[in-house]
């Protein structure tokens, strides 16, 4: 079975730029979690789908950053403009809804250079 | 700050050996899993352990919750070099069943 999918698997770019990361779930799954990993912070949670609605978005840093699920196969994590304290990695992860206490699948994540 | 705090933050040992991780939370949960992270990879799902449940199995690995105490411990047995990844405890809160708190990680070398 094919897990989640992320695209790019790396990105550099220049401070100032729009960034555009991509994640394809599981299919059947139907919540959707963005996720950022730092050394300082350690791994936060962005913001969440379910049916393709955001529950929670409480994680998101600032305006700056957008996410967006337009079907249940696909969504996107938009940065703009991207800073350099952006610079980490970003994971999707997806689960199922079948009762609670479901673990999530991740996929390999992205890897974010802002210079 | 992050529910989960995982002890030690690094642990060496050798191959064959036992390794012991520790995971700390602070409010009430409904469930309790453990992550695996290989370098440059995602997080994959070890085990789940439910508020109600106090011991759990899979494989070389044994899971335990005490939430008296709000701690886990998550034990690998005759470990191997694969077994070396950073480990991670998630708590999931008791008024969102989806949401998952992840703790700092313990980075485990397993050395041939």
């Amino acid at each position: 079975d094919a897990g989640v999918i992320q695209s790019p698997r790396h990105e550099v770019t220049e401070m100032g730029q729009e960034v555009t990361l991509r994640c394809k779930p599981i299919s059947g799954h139907d919540y959707l979690f963005w996720y950022r990993q730092t050394m300082m912070r350690g791994l936060e949670l962005l913001i969440y789908f379910n049916n393709n609605v955001p529950i929670d978005d409480s994680g998101m840093p600032e305006d700056r950053f957008s996410a967006k699920m337009p079907n249940a196969s696909f969504s996107t994590l938009k940065i703009q403009p991207s800073e350099p304290r952006d610079s980490a990695v970003y994971f999707c992860a997806s689960s199922r809804t079948e009762g609670s206490n479901q673990p999530q699948h991740f996929g390999d994540g992205t890897r974010l250079s802002i210079l | 700050s992050q529910q989960g705090e995982e002890d030690p933050q690094a642990l060496s040992i050798q191959e064959g050996e036992n390794a012991t991780m520790n995971c700390s939370y602070k409010t009430s949960i409904n469930n309790l899993q453990w992550y695996r992270q290989n370098s440059g990879r995602g997080l994959v799902h070890l085990i789940l352990i439910r508020s109600n449940e106090r011991e759990k199995h899979s494989g070389r690995l044994r899971v335990t919750l005490d939430t008296s105490k709000k701690s886990s411990s998550l034990l690998i047995t005759a470990s191997r070099a694969a077994d070396t990844a950073s480990y991670f405890c998630a708590t999931g809160w008791m008024d969102s069943s989806y949401k998952l708190i992840f703790g700092s990680g313990t980075r485990l070398l397993v050395r041939p």
